[in-house]
């Protein structure tokens, strides 16, 4: 399976800071990865596909970036509603996987 | 609109079965790859089976695969997750959704083994 190493596992930022994930996988991906949002007691909500794609009615401040092994999302100017967990996805291979998640919280 | 809604959860007893159902709407049902990924109480998620819209590909992990089962009925645009020989650990809240990297989910089906 293919490991991906999501890094940090939490952080605590203010509003209107600028935010940065990263995602790592264990082998090549190509673009085949996804970003997702989740609050508490809800679905995730898919953010970004193929890497650098922005789901359709998700705010312009959320992007992503990278290929093959290394991957980030970026939140330019964080706001009161970011605050979640943020997952990576890659379905690269079988069996698709998850990073372990980066929590954002309040500063 | 795209709609996913999970059914079937409860509590059971280790070494019982459940049925889970995902009811869809509003897209070409059997045109679309399915999934059920699930999450454990305050952990993060978990990719288990797929399956393709024909169902000519069906993928289990390995921490489901012999005890779990994924069909899907085109017909009445619904997907499935046969659990039998459940756990402790297979506690968890079960989403479907569409696509391998799904874009749209259901709202989850808690199941509870203890």
């Amino acid at each position: 399976d293919i490991q991906m190493t999501q890094s940090p596992s939490s952080l605590s930022a203010s509003v209107g800071d600028r935010v940065t994930i990263t995602c790592r996988a264990s082998q090549g991906i190509r673009n085949d990865l996804g970003w997702y949002q989740q609050k508490p007691g809800k679905a995730p909500k898919r953010l970004i596909y193929a890497a650098s794609s922005l789901q359709s009615g998700v705010p312009s401040r959320f992007s992503g970036s990278g290929s093959g092994t290394e991957f980030t999302l970026t939140i330019s100017s964080l706001q009161p509603e970011d605050f979640a967990t943020y997952y990576c996805l890659q379905h690269n291979n079988y069996p698709p996987t998850f990073g372990q998640g980066t929590t954002v919280e309040i500063k | 609109q795209v709609q996913l809604v999970e059914s079937g959860g409860g509590l059971v007893k280790p070494g019982g079965s459940l049925r889970l159902s995902c009811a869809a709407s509003g897209f070409s049902f059997s045109d679309y790859y399915m999934s059920w990924i699930r999450q454990a109480p305050g952990k993060g998620l978990e990719w288990i089976s797929g399956i393709s819209g024909s169902t000519t590909i069906i993928y289990n992990t390995d921490s489901v695969k012999g005890r779990f089962t994924i069909s899907r009925d085109n017909a009445k645009n619904s997907l499935f997750l046969q659990m039998n020989s459940l756990r402790a650990e297979d506690t968890a809240v079960y989403y479907c959704g569409r696509g391998v990297a799904p874009a749209e989910w259901g709202q989850g089906t808690l199941v509870t083994v203890s």
